[in-house]
């Protein structure tokens, strides 16, 4: 069953704590992304990465990082210095061979709640 | 610029009637247009997409609509269902990303 797995779906912390989000996926794409996404506010780009060993950062990196150690895995860190870190974030990947269109496949989500 | 504009924030609509969501963009480098459908709790899915080299684009009930030179570009739903009742993203592609506008909540009522 191809797909994208998010987990955990829900997460709970207490504020100063970092918490790690997992997105794994055996599409085969090259490229994942993460956003988030607030009430109002539509999915902004948190990082993204393209192959395997490098990343860049979206529009709204500060408090968050990531790792791309295997092509199918793109974890990230909501660190303590996130100042707003409750949000849906939402883990994307993109088949390089649809040529010249960012076709996005998102995952299900993780919903973090900081208590 | 990199952003991409959405309206409305929210839609009403009686079932079988013409649901419209339109966005707007001012960076003339992006090529690549799609729309996702959002239901609570799940991720965005495409819904149908366009390339500024055509007017228009229709799959089913979904048409797009590009206007190259006004730079916005709209959704329309024809003969709208409850079952489309969701949230609602444009966005644009410039290189190797998505911009997406602020969304649009359908609620369609029989």
């Amino acid at each position: 069953d191809g797909g994208i797995t998010q987990s955990p779906k829900y997460l709970f912390r207490k504020e100063g704590q970092n918490v790690t989000l997992s997105c794994e996926q055996n599409l085969n794409h090259d490229a994942m992304y993460w956003y988030r996404q607030d009430p109002g506010q539509g999915l902004r780009l948190i990082y993204y990465s393209q192959i395997v060993n490098d990343f860049q950062k979206g529009d709204i990196a500060e408090g968050y990082s990531v790792s791309r150690e295997k092509k199918e895995s793109f974890p990230l860190t909501v660190t303590s210095a996130q100042k707003n870190p409750t949000a849906f974030y939402l883990c994307a990947t993109r088949d390089r061979f649809i040529s010249g269109a960012n076709v996005l496949t998102f995952g299900a989500g993780s919903r973090l709640t900081v208590l | 610029q990199q952003q991409v504009k959405q309206s409305p924030q929210s839609l009403i609509v009686q079932k079988g009637g013409i649901s419209i969501i339109n966005c707007a963009y001012e960076n003339t480098a992006f090529d690549y247009f799609p729309w996702y459908q959002q239901f609570p709790g799940k991720g965005p899915a495409l819904l149908i997409a366009i390339r500024p080299d055509v007017s228009e684009k229709k799959e089913g009930r979904f048409t797009i609509s590009f206007n190259k030179s006004a730079k916005q570009f709209s959704l329309h739903i024809m003969d709208s269902q409850p079952g489309d009742s969701a949230t609602y993203f444009c966005a644009a592609s410039p290189a190797d990303k998505l911009i997406f506008g602020t969304g649009t909540r359908l609620q369609v009522f029989p």
